[in-house]
């Protein structure tokens, strides 16, 4: 299948502070990137949905200042967490859909962000 | 809205077969997948259904009736490594393209 690459996997940062997710596509073109988290046991969350080239669509609840989210190409989309708190520890990862396949989409690695 | 439920946790025992179901209500149906996912990492792709009837792979089938709203992912010859969570998502069309909900997943552990 394709693949998505994910970084950084983990990451620990000072509250208050700005951190940066990359999802890149690697051998296929991602029309759509999907923006998920995941609390723990809990089931993955849609935050956003990007489209390449247009401004993101937030979930309900979800703050879209808070939550940057960046798809200037067909292969990067960025997820960028705003002054971040304690509560926003969490595990989020990306999926990335080609508007021609349109079958699956591919998950990212995931990265584990903890807010100290 | 959409609405996906499935089981919390089931048990079985290694080399039985285990069935866990899904139900949903969702407007725009476009299909629906099943991952697994360990604790940690992010899920992997398991099955795809769009039309109704079983899809076979291995190990693993999954069947769906869009009449009834319901799935279920089939897992054979359980292996320990087989324990994990598995989530039962359904894609749906909204006028912004496509979106996949996902259910609460169903934690499995396979034992001995």
């Amino acid at each position: 299948g394709a693949v998505v690459s994910q970084h950084p996997s983990w990451v620990i940062c000072k509250s208050g502070t700005s951190v940066k997710i990359e999802c890149r596509s690697l051998d296929f073109q991602a029309t759509t990137m999907f923006w998920y988290r995941q609390f723990p046991k809990q089931s993955l969350m849609l935050m956003a949905t990007s489209n390449e080239g247009s401004k993101a669509t937030y979930e309900q609840g979800v703050e879209k200042d808070k939550f940057l989210i960046n798809h200037a190409s067909l292969t990067l989309s960025t997820l960028t967490v705003t002054s971040a708190h304690p509560e926003d520890s969490s595990f989020y990862i990306c999926s990335g859909q080609e508007w021609v396949m349109n079958t699956e989409a591919f998950f990212g690695q995931g990265t584990r962000l903890t807010v100290v | 809205g959409q609405n996906i439920d499935q089981p919390t946790e089931m048990t079985a025992t290694e080399g039985a077969i285990v069935q866990i179901n899904c139900t949903y209500q969702t407007s725009g149906f476009n299909g629906l997948f099943w991952y697994q996912q360990h604790a940690g990492e992010a899920p992997t792709f398991l099955s795809y259904n769009v039309l109704d009837g079983l899809e076979e792979k291995g190990r693993f089938s999954s069947f769906l009736s869009r009449s009834k709203g319901y799935s279920y992912l089939l897992l054979k010859e359980l292996q320990m490594k087989d324990s994990a969570s598995y989530l039962c998502a359904v894609r749906f069309h909204t006028g912004g393209g496509n979106k996949l909900t996902f259910g609460t997943g169903t934690q499995l552990k396979v034992e001995l």
